[in-house]
């Protein structure tokens, strides 16, 4: 089955960290960009960072440069995304994204379901 | 950064309607561009992607055009199951930036 399952998520206090995860399966991971995205409660799509397939470029919103970090284990098929020194405004349900192709400019062809951070002490 | 603008930001409309929604680059992006559809607690999910291609499966009421700057979403013969809100995308260049969204709501 093709999909992707996010995990990882939950209540932090700011200023910590959370690191999600992202299992793939039923297509080659290794072969497609991924992204990660977040949507805060009652708003819209935010684009967070994209690692290209192999893993050697990796890009991010102005907003968590400095201190998101994505990852991907193609061994395990699964991709990361380390957060830290979180803030209340980045409570948001966060995707994982597989792209269309390789390069990771393209649509997103598949989504997660999503795991909800909840920054709030 | 690549800024994405989208009008309305909410429309009403009734079954049957031809509904039109654009989304404006403010660079240049070729047809880096995608359409998603969101329904209240459920996943996006793409409707056209590279300005005018529809995804497979995806009803062929749908359509997109433009280039470039200036590019739209079309819903000719509205249905009861497009009531959503709708983002475009850009994916010429990180940061991938989403329009802010158009409600489409009953009217």
């Amino acid at each position: 089955q093709v999909q992707l399952v996010e995990s990882g998520g939950g209540v932090v206090q700011p200023g910590r960290s959370l690191r999600l995860s992202c299992a793939a399966s039923g297509f080659i991971f290794s072969d497609h960009g991924m992204h990660w995205l977040r949507q805060a409660p009652g708003k819209g799509l935010e684009w967070v960072a994209l690692i290209s397939y192999e893993g050697s470029s990796k890009y991010y919103a102005d907003s968590v440069k400095g201190r998101f970090t994505i990852s991907r284990d193609n061994s395990k098929n699964t991709l990361y995304l380390e957060m830290n020194r979180l803030r209340a405004e980045e409570t948001a349900v966060y995707y994982c994204a597989k792209v269309a192709d390789s390069s990771g400019y393209s649509h997103y062809d598949l989504w997660g379901r999503g795991t909800l951070v909840s920054v709030s002490s | 950064d690549i800024q994405m603008t989208q009008s309305p930001s909410s429309l009403s409309a009734s079954v049957g309607d031809r509904v039109t929604i654009t989304c404006r680059a403010s660079q240049g992006i070729s047809t880096y561009l995608a359409w998603y559809q969101q329904k209240p607690g459920k996943l996006p999910t793409i409707l056209i992607y590279a300005a005018y291609t529809l995804q497979s499966g995806v009803p062929s009421r749908f359509s997109g055009s433009g280039y470039g700057t200036d590019f739209t979403l079309t819903i000719s013969g509205l249905q009861p199951e497009d009531f959503a809100t709708y983002y475009c995308q850009e994916y010429k260049s990180a940061p991938f930036t989403f329009g802010p969204g158009t409600k489409v709501d009953i009217k």
